[in-house]
């Protein structure tokens, strides 16, 4: 089992650039969900998804496009990048038998200059 | 969006001693978990709470949900080198999926 895996590690964008940011799981978990974590803040919720076609907001969406075509993978997209969402990213999953229990992938550093 | 107030925000201490940190919240909470976070790696449950008053351990750590149901408290006891990183509390609202993290306490065990 590889848990959840994101990539890339890191990236660096210029403003207004799009990318995509991968996150898959293999422990079949129906919940996945991404945040993003900054200096001095704790974990902050983006987008979230309860399973395969079901998507919704978190705290902080704006920016910020998913989507669920499988239960293994949720992608990130970054529609125009800003300053602002230079941060780290992580991808997390949970099971409906334990949806506490969130396993995170390693994360992804992303800098926007 | 909800906040958590987590305290200390850094703490350092001699290997040996006991470490308490806790977490507190204006709203009511259905559910508290404490997680670990090492350098350039996700987060780590380490424990959940479900109920007001509860108690629960995990080796040397034990944290409590407290009976207001707007905070949380982690104690660990006779620290090591390698509990070294930052601990960060999430509470989950009565209503609502969302998970909502504290702005995490450093700790550095000094041997």
């Amino acid at each position: 089992n590889a848990g959840v895996t994101q990539t890339p590690k890191f990236q660096v964008l210029k403003t207004g650039q799009s990318m995509t940011l991968q996150c898959a799981q293999d422990m079949n978990h129906e919940y996945m969900s991404w945040y993003r974590q900054d200096p001095g803040m704790g974990l902050r919720l983006i987008h979230y998804s309860v399973g395969a076609g079901i998507t919704d907001q978190g705290e902080v969406p704006n920016g910020y496009n998913v989507s669920r075509s499988t239960t293994e993978d949720f992608p990130l997209r970054l529609l125009s990048a800003a300053p602002s969402q230079t941060s780290v990213y992580f991808c997390a999953s949970s099971s409906r038998a334990g949806p506490y229990e969130q396993y995170f992938g390693p994360g992804t550093r992303l800098t926007v200059t | 969006g909800q906040q958590l107030n987590q305290s200390p925000q850094s703490m350092f201490i001699q290997e040996g001693e006991d470490v308490s940190m806790n977490c507190t919240s204006s709203s009511i909470f259905n559910t508290w978990l404490w997680y670990k976070q090492d350098p350039g790696e996700g987060p780590v449950l380490l424990i959940a709470l479900y109920k007001a008053g509860e108690l629960t351990s995990n080796g040397r750590l034990t944290a409590q949900f407290g009976i207001t149901r707007k905070d949380s408290f982690l104690n660990i006891s006779a620290s090591i080198p390698s509990d070294v990183g930052i601990y960060f509390c999430a509470g989950q609202l009565r209503t609502g999926n969302q998970f909502y993290f504290g702005t995490g306490t450093s700790l550095t065990v000094i041997p």
